[in-house]
């Protein structure tokens, strides 16, 4: 079975500051793993994801994440935060074989002025 | 090309009315979930539907029924609405290779009275 756990429900940053924001993950079996973003009265987006190959992912937005198997962890970063960066951010993770996705319980990131 | 579709957007109900959700895709895709989503509690898998004639349940399956109508179809069904049932609800859908990603309607807002 898997599961995702976020590190911290609220994070707040100042504009231009680095973004960080924690998962970590645990699965039986080689992961797939996935960061979706969602704004305000809005579904979810998909950001990035990881399948297979290079470990360092990048996305829409700016925003990258890495894959380290060791500390089973994949963590989401922004060098500079923008204002439009504001929403909540869902880790999710899919075991191979796996039919569902499953999430942590979101961050909402708070971008201050 | 809409993506997800969802309909109603809002809706009110008292304890044991009952009310289907639809949701609609048109990407082709034989993958399709019902999700729910509480504060603190992410997104968890109601009903899940991996292709056309074929459902499953999720995590939280209890008090729903789904329809499979065709491939682009979706409906979720509460037959007796109870409080706890209150809730924003997501339809998404996917490719059925595992490390596709699901791609999310704007989701539907439940108050159950």
């Amino acid at each position: 079975a898997q599961s995702v756990t976020q590190l911290g429900s609220h994070v707040s940053v100042s504009e231009g500051a680095l973004v960080l924001l924690r998962c970590n993950y645990s699965s039986s079996v080689p992961p797939y793993l996935f960061w979706y973003v969602q704004y305000p009265n809005q579904g979810l987006q998909l950001l990035l994801k990881y399948t297979t190959g290079a470990t360092l992912v990048k996305g829409i937005n700016g925003f990258e994440a890495e894959f380290k198997k060791s500390e089973t962890s994949f963590h989401l970063t922004k060098p500079s935060a923008h204002m439009s960066d504001a929403a909540e951010y869902f880790c999710a993770v899919k075991g191979q074989g796996a039919q569902k996705l499953v999430f942590g319980q979101g961050t909402r990131l708070t971008i201050n002025p | 090309n809409a993506g997800v579709t969802q309909t109603p957007k809002f809706q009110v109900l008292k304890t044991g009315q009952s009310m289907t959700l639809q949701c609609a895709q048109d990407m082709n895709h034989n993958s399709m979930y019902w999700y729910r989503q509480d504060p603190g509690m992410g997104l968890r898998l109601i009903y899940y539907s991996a292709s056309e004639g074929t459902t499953d349940k999720g995590e939280v399956p209890n008090g729903y029924n789904v329809s499979r109508l065709n491939k682009r179809e979706f409906s979720l069904r509460l037959e007796s609405a109870a409080p706890s049932q209150t809730s924003v609800y997501f339809c998404a859908s996917s490719e059925a290779w595992v490390g596709a990603e699901q791609y999310f309607g704007p989701g539907t807002r439940l108050t159950v009275t």
